[in-house]
């Protein structure tokens, strides 16, 4: 079993769709939790950690759920700019701070 | 801060060719992280070091693959010999104990 997996896609979506994406971990000594965006051709790059409580960042909500070992990202009034892949990141400070990615979520908005 | 500077962004080889790949990380950053992308497999972590330390080389594919980090500025991933099914983009990433930051990538192709 992969130490993190995500349902890689594609998810096409109508411009103004809400979308979610779901992560599931297998270490429960994962400790920190992060959503990268990576485009085309680019490096990944962070769009926001994930947080015990639950946290927002305008049109993205990102949820923790430690009991099932589950991460999950919601998009609201979803834009074309979206179009992107999103990797969920577990951190395993207890093993140095190593850095899993999931395969990532391939996510196209279209017009 | 510059970010994670990778070079070369572009390296075409011959199989059995050396291949150096280099990274300087973002200055204060105690962590360093070397990843590979393709299509197939998506990211994945060769290695890792802590404060300059390599804590996790379980990725690493074979022995062709090393990885050195001789001060915490500088760091490098070697293959030889190398192989066509090396073809991928490499990147290194660095962090505080908190999220990582990625290099743009060294796009490489062994013929």
């Amino acid at each position: 079993r992969k130490e993190v997996e995500q349902d890689p896609g594609p998810f096409n979506v109508p411009e103004g769709a809400t979308v979610a994406f779901n992560c599931t971990y297998s270490n429960s000594a994962s400790q920190s939790f992060f959503w990268y965006r990576q485009d085309c051709r680019k490096e990944p790059k962070l769009l926001m950690s994930v947080y015990s409580s639950g946290n927002e960042d305008g049109r993205f909500t990102a949820q923790l759920n430690r009991a099932s070992q589950y991460i999950s990202l919601l998009i609201r009034d979803s834009k074309l700019s979206d179009s992107a892949t999103y990797l969920c990141v577990v951190n395993m400070r207890n093993q140095g701070g190593k850095l899993i990615f999931g395969q990532g979520t391939e996510l196209s908005v279209k017009p | 801060d510059a970010g994670v500077i990778q070079s070369p962004r572009h390296e075409v080889t011959e199989m059995g060719q050396e291949v150096t790949l280099r990274c300087k990380p973002i200055s204060g950053h105690n962590s360093l992280f070397w990843y590979r992308q393709t299509m197939m497999r998506g990211l994945e972590l060769l290695i890792y070091f802590n404060n300059n330390v390599p804590i996790d080389d379980s990725g690493m594919p074979e022995d062709r693959f090393s990885a050195k980090m001789p001060n915490a500025s500088f760091s490098t991933l070697k293959i030889q010999p190398s192989e066509p099914r090396d073809s991928a983009v490499y990147f290194c990433a660095s962090s505080s104990n908190t999220e990582a930051f990625f290099g743009q990538g060294t796009r490489l192709t062994v013929v």
